[in-house]
Order: structure tokens, then sequence, then C-alpha cells
């Protein structure tokens, strides 16, 4: 089945430190690849996305490579803001299973 | 409409109620899902629906908990004699079909179970 590791948080930095959340995946078929970001009292929002391999996803200063060789999709940032303190969930989805598969979250907290 | 809207967005129960929660998804997508998302955890999968019909209940906790959606819009999760344990926000989102594309995401019922 499909199943999402990410690492553990959570991740501490101060501002404009470099980010990289690990992300590895297994799927069944050819996943979509996503990173959802979750802000204190809000809903999940969809952050970036990447549908197939070697495809960049990009999104307010946070990318992430859809690695088909080592199955990752990690999530950067060069420089984060303490707006930028939140969960991120790395997730996929894939026609074989229909179900979008989450990671258990990783909290990042910036200071300033 | 513009989102994914759920409601209530708070609900305090005693234990042993019933409790109803609501998911409009966004009008034209196909695919449902549930969620639950307990305190500093990810998230849980509950139920999946594809139109009006549930190829996957699998995520289901227990026989105390049920779904259903009716013309291919609104669903309702139903949890009968509410656990202290069943307290979590309860997440719903859709998507345009099933597979290969993003989930949108309401904004959680918060359940409170005392």
């Amino acid at each position: 089945g499909n199943s999402v590791t990410q690492m553990e948080g959570p991740v501490t930095l101060s501002e404009e430190a470099f980010l990289t959340i690990n992300c590895t995946y297994t799927a069944t078929g050819y996943p979509s690849l996503f990173w959802y970001v979750q802000y204190p009292g809000e809903g999940l929002q969809l952050l970036l996305k990447a549908t197939k391999a070697d495809d960049k996803g990009s999104n307010k200063g946070f990318e992430a490579t859809y690695r088909k060789e080592t199955t990752s999709f990690h999530l950067e940032k060069g420089s984060v803001q303490v707006s930028d303190s939140a969960v991120y969930f790395c997730a996929l989805s894939s026609g074989g299973s229909y179900i979008p598969t989450f990671g258990r979250g990783t909290s990042l907290i910036v200071h300033p | 409409g513009a989102g994914v809207s759920q409601s209530p967005s708070n609900k305090v129960t005693e234990k042993g109620k019933d409790v109803e929660l609501r998911c409009d998804p966004i009008s034209g997508h196909t695919a449902l899902y549930w969620y639950r998302q307990r305190l500093g955890q990810g998230l849980e999968f509950l139920i999946y629906f594809q139109g009006n019909s549930a190829p996957d209940k699998s995520g289901l906790p227990s026989d105390r908990f049920s779904a259903e959606r009716t013309g291919e819009s609104v669903s309702t999760l139903t949890i009968q004699r509410t656990q202290q344990e069943d307290s979590a926000v309860y997440l719903c989102a859709s998507s345009q079909i099933a597979g290969n594309t993003e989930a949108f995401f309401g904004q959680g019922t918060r359940l409170t179970v005392v």
C-alpha cells in the first residue's frame, strides 16, 4: 500500500535560516506528490505539488523536487520567516489507491 | 461553493451522546474524504466517497462511526455514544476525481467529549 514518511519535529530555526524537511514515500502506480501546510488554528492548504519525476513544485519561496529514483520529495526554503511557523504535511495521491495518504506532519517553529 | 465548508466549527458534547458533523464539498467534486486529527497527531483516514457510494470504509474506528453522502454533495459523519477518545478535529476534504489530484480541505470540526 501507499505510505509517506517525513522527519519528526519540531524543527526549530532562527529567522533567515535554511530549511529542509525530508519526505520519502512508497506507492503503487505513479503518484502525484504534495506538500500541505497547516497554520495555527487553520485547516490544511496546499503549498505545492509535483505530478511527474523531476518536476519541481514551488510556492512562497518553498521548493520540492519529485525524485523517483530515491522516492523522495524533500521540502526546502532558503530563508525562513517567523510567519512560516506551521505544521507541514507531505502527501501523495495515486490512481491505484484513490485516497490521499499523508505523513505525520512536521512542526516548524521559527524564532525572530 | 467557493470552498469546503464544515459545520459546526466547534462541538462540545457529553459522553454517550450522538453527534453529527456536516461537510459541504466544492461543487462538482466527486471524491470526498473524512480524516481525524488528534491533538498533535497526523491525519487518520476514516472514509472515502466516490459520488454517493463509499468504496472504502476501512478507516472507521468502530461501529459507532458511520457516514453518508447524498446528491453527490453534502456528507454527514455520525458518531454514536461518543467517548472521550473521540475528541479530535474532524477534517473533510474533496477533490475533482479520486487519485492523482489535490484535495481541498475544510476548516474542520473540533469535537470535545466531556
